[in-house]
C-alpha cells in the first residue's frame, strides 16, 4: 500500500524558509524511474507544480521558483524535503507531495497534504 | 508550455450523467491530459489519462466504471455516468510538459456539484 505524509511548520513569518518533509511507504525511491514531486495549491486557487527529484538524484525546478527551492531526499528514511526560502504571504498554500512511477506518468499517489500560512 | 482551461463549475443530477471539459492551449493537439479527483478537505486522487484515442494506461485505484474519458482536437473529456453523492468534488486535469519550464501544467479546476 503506497502512501505519502506531509509534515511541517503551519505557520511560518514572511522571509522565513520553510521546510517541508514528505514521508512515504509503499514504494523505494531507489527504484529505477521512480520520483517525488511537490505541489502547492493556494486556497480556492489551482494546483502548482513546483519541484521534482528522481531515484537517481536528478532533480527539477519550477522556472519561476527554481532560486528559492531545493529538494533532497533520504532514501533510507523513505523521505524527501522540500525547502523554500524568504516565504511571503502569496505562498499561503497547501502543499502535497506525490508520486511518479516513471517519468512521464501521471502522479498516481498523493498525500493529504500540510496546509501552511504564512503571516507576521 | 501548453494552457489547460477548464469551466469553474459543474453540476448534476443524482443518477444523470455530466462531461468536463479541459481544453489545451492551440499546438498541444497531442497532449495526454490527466484528470484528478479531489474531494473536499483531501487530496487529489488520480482517476486517468486521456489521449486523443481515449484512455491511455490504466485508471487509478478504486476509480469505478462509471468514469470514462475521451479525447479530440485539443479537448480532452471525463464523463461520470450514474453520478452518486461521493462524485462531489473538485476535477483538475494536468499535462505533463516533460521538459523545459516546468514539468506539470494544471487547469483551474471544476467543482462539480451533485444536486
Amino acid at each position: 500500500q503506497v502512501t505519502l505524509r506531509e509534515s511541517g511548520p503551519a505557520l511560518v513569518k514572511p522571509t522565513q524558509t520553510l521546510t517541508l518533509t514528505c514521508t512515504f511507504s509503499g514504494f523505494s525511491l531507489s527504484t529505477s524511474g521512480m520520483c517525488v514531486s511537490w505541489i502547492r495549491q493556494p486556497p480556492g486557487k489551482a494546483l502548482e507544480w513546483l519541484a521534482r527529484i528522481d531515484w537517481d538524484d536528478d532533480k527539477y525546478y519550477s522556472t519561476s521558483l527554481k532560486t528559492r527551492l531545493t529538494i533532497s531526499k533520504d532514501t533510507s528514511k523513505n523521505q524527501v524535503v522540500l525547502t523554500m526560502t524568504n516565504m511571503d504571504p502569496v505562498d499561503t498554500a497547501t502543499y502535497y507531495c506525490a508520486r511518479i512511477p516513471g517519468s512521464g506518468w501521471p502522479f498516481d499517489y498523493w498525500g493529504q497534504g500540510t496546509l501552511v500560512t504564512v503571516s507576521s | 508550455q501548453p494552457v489547460l482551461t477548464q469551466p469553474p463549475s459543474a453540476s448534476a443530477s443524482l443518477g444523470a450523467s455530466v462531461t468536463l471539459t479541459c481544453t489545451l492551449s492551440s499546438g498541444y493537439s497531442n497532449y495526454k491530459v490527466d484528470w484528478y479527483q479531489q474531494r473536499p478537505g483531501k487530496g487529489p486522487r488520480f482517476v486517468m489519462r486521456v489521449g486523443t484515442g481515449g484512455i491511455v494506461g490504466s485508471k487509478g485505484d478504486g476509480i469505478p466504471d462509471r468514469f470514462s474519458v475521451l479525447g479530440s482536437g485539443l479537448n480532452r473529456y471525463l464523463t461520470i455516468k450514474n453520478i452518486q453523492e461521493e462524485d462531489e468534488s473538485d476535477y483538475h486535469c494536468g499535462a505533463d510538459h516533460g521538459s523545459g519550464s516546468n514539468f506539470v501544467v494544471f487547469g483551474g479546476g471544476t467543482k462539480l456539484t451533485v444536486l
